[in-house]
């Protein structure tokens, strides 16, 4: 399988608790997003990479977020001091070029307690 | 900021209809796409837009991207029982630069066998 994976699937930790998810990208693929999706709305735009570069960042990206691709290919996101406002399913994509079709993973799941 | 208004938030069809779906905006974008998300799952690209007016088709799918840039709709022929999911519009604003996609909140699509 080619697509873009994502672990772990779900995750539920407690209140205050840190947590970081892992995306992997399509192959040659070097644009790299983050989204968050809570329910009943769409995806929301967090942060992304082209090759190892972060060069957007959303203002709902707070300093408790932080996202990294240090070697422009796969990439983690770290929530610290996590509050329950951040459960959320936690989407990643990639695409090749700047056309702009991201392909997305199946997500990560996130319940905080 | 840019928001997209889709409609209908619902529908629920037999076997066999056709569907239309829309969406708009008070602000121009310069790439539309639309994506299917099943429950659990990350969203799923069906069809890319990139001019205005461009009319594109993708099996039993057709969208069509405004001639204004603020609008796009999307059409599901002979529905099937698979058709069932949420599907998503997004849109790329033109801020120089800037690759992130602004979700719809989504319309829910139920198909009766």
């Amino acid at each position: 399988d080619t697509g873009v994976s994502q672990n772990p699937r779900h995750k539920i930790t407690k209140r205050g608790q840190n947590v970081t998810f892992r995306c992997d990208p399509i192959s040659e693929h070097n644009r790299l997003y983050w989204y968050r999706q809570t329910l009943g709305q769409g995806p929301e735009f967090l942060t992304y990479f082209q090759n190892e570069a972060q060069l957007e960042k959303s203002r709902l990206l707070s300093d408790r977020f932080s996202a990294e691709r240090p070697k422009g290919s796969f990439s983690t996101l770290e929530i610290q001091r996590t509050e329950q406002g951040d459960s959320a399913m936690y989407l990643c994509a990639s695409s090749y070029n700047s056309y702009n079709e991201q392909f997305f993973g199946p997500g990560t799941r996130l319940t905080v307690l | 900021g840019q928001q997209l208004n889709q409609s209908p938030q619902s529908m629920f069809i037999q076997e066999g209809e056709d569907v239309s779906m829309n969406c708009t905006s008070s602000s121009i974008f310069n790439t539309w796409l639309w994506y299917k998300q099943d429950p659990g799952e990350g969203p799923v690209l069906l069809i890319a837009l990139y001019k205005a007016g461009e009319l594109t088709s993708n099996g039993r799918l057709t969208a069509q991207f405004g001639i204004t840039r603020k609008d796009s709709f999307l059409n599901i022929s002979a529905s099937i029982p698979s058709d069932v999911g949420i599907y998503f519009c997004a849109g790329q604003p033109p801020q120089g630069g800037s690759e992130k996609l602004v979700f719809g909140k989504g319309t829910k699509l139920t198909v009766n066998p």
